[in-house]
């Protein structure tokens, strides 16, 4: 089973900086994304990544796929109270139908 | 659409009890995933189907656990007996197609509490 290592497990900024987290595996994956969770609800996508390079902007949220597909990277602009919540990679193995999900890092904004 | 829908939203049952969550997938998905998340092990697969056939039961953690579906809008997972370590977020997901670039959407979950 590959593994998804996520950094930091928490972190807890002010409104307005700026912060990234990471999604690692020593494995390659076919495709990577990144879901976001709030507190009593499910998880819900926010981006997928399938070539290695591979860089997606979603507004204040940046997101790049590694090279050699191995690592991802989330980045927030000028964090807001709304970007609160977990936030989890999950990757697909070639020829897989199920993904592999990270343990996620909490995120806090603070007003 | 209603997205996924998950019952009950919240479960407190003493061990030894039986438990069956509920999940409908978002009508005309083909597959339909199961999840446990805890703080300790994040997210974990552990079942899912593929139009209504299991594919993959290797993350069902005993024999205690099991997951039926009898129809494509219409999914079960049951514990027998349950035991406080199952405590956890259980979710159900449905996606249309697999693999690559999938997209899965998740219910809001089961909060069980076995005490």
């Amino acid at each position: 089973t590959q593994l998804l290592e996520q950094s930091p497990q928490f972190l807890s900024i002010q409104e307005g900086e700026n912060l990234t987290v990471y999604c690692n595996s020593s494995s390659v994956f076919s495709s990577l994304q990144w879901y976001r969770q709030e507190p009593g609800e499910g998880p819900v996508l926010l981006v997928t990544v399938v070539t290695g390079g591979e860089v997606k902007k979603l507004k204040r949220l940046t997101f790049q796929f590694g090279d050699a597909r191995k690592d991802s990277s989330l980045h927030i602009t000028a964090a807001q109270p709304g970007d609160t919540g977990l936030y989890l990679c999950a990757g697909a193995e070639g020829g897989a139908d199920g993904l592999t999900f990270g343990k996620g890092t909490h995120l806090i904004i603070q007003p | 659409d209603a997205g996924v829908i998950q019952s009950p939203r919240h479960e407190v049952t003493e061990m030894g009890q039986e438990v069956t969550l509920r999940c409908k997938p978002i009508s005309g998905h083909d597959y339909l995933f199961w999840y446990r998340q805890t703080m300790m092990r994040g997210l974990e697969l552990l079942i899912y189907f593929n139009n209504n056939v299991p594919i993959d039961d290797s993350g069902m953690p005993e024999d205690r656990f099991s997951a039926k579906m009898p129809n494509a809008s219409f999914s079960t997972l049951k514990i027998q007996p349950s035991e406080p370590r199952d405590s956890a977020v259980y979710f159900c997901a449905s996606s249309l197609g697999a693999g690559l670039a999938q997209t899965q959407y998740f219910g809001p979950g089961t909060r069980l509490l076995v005490l």
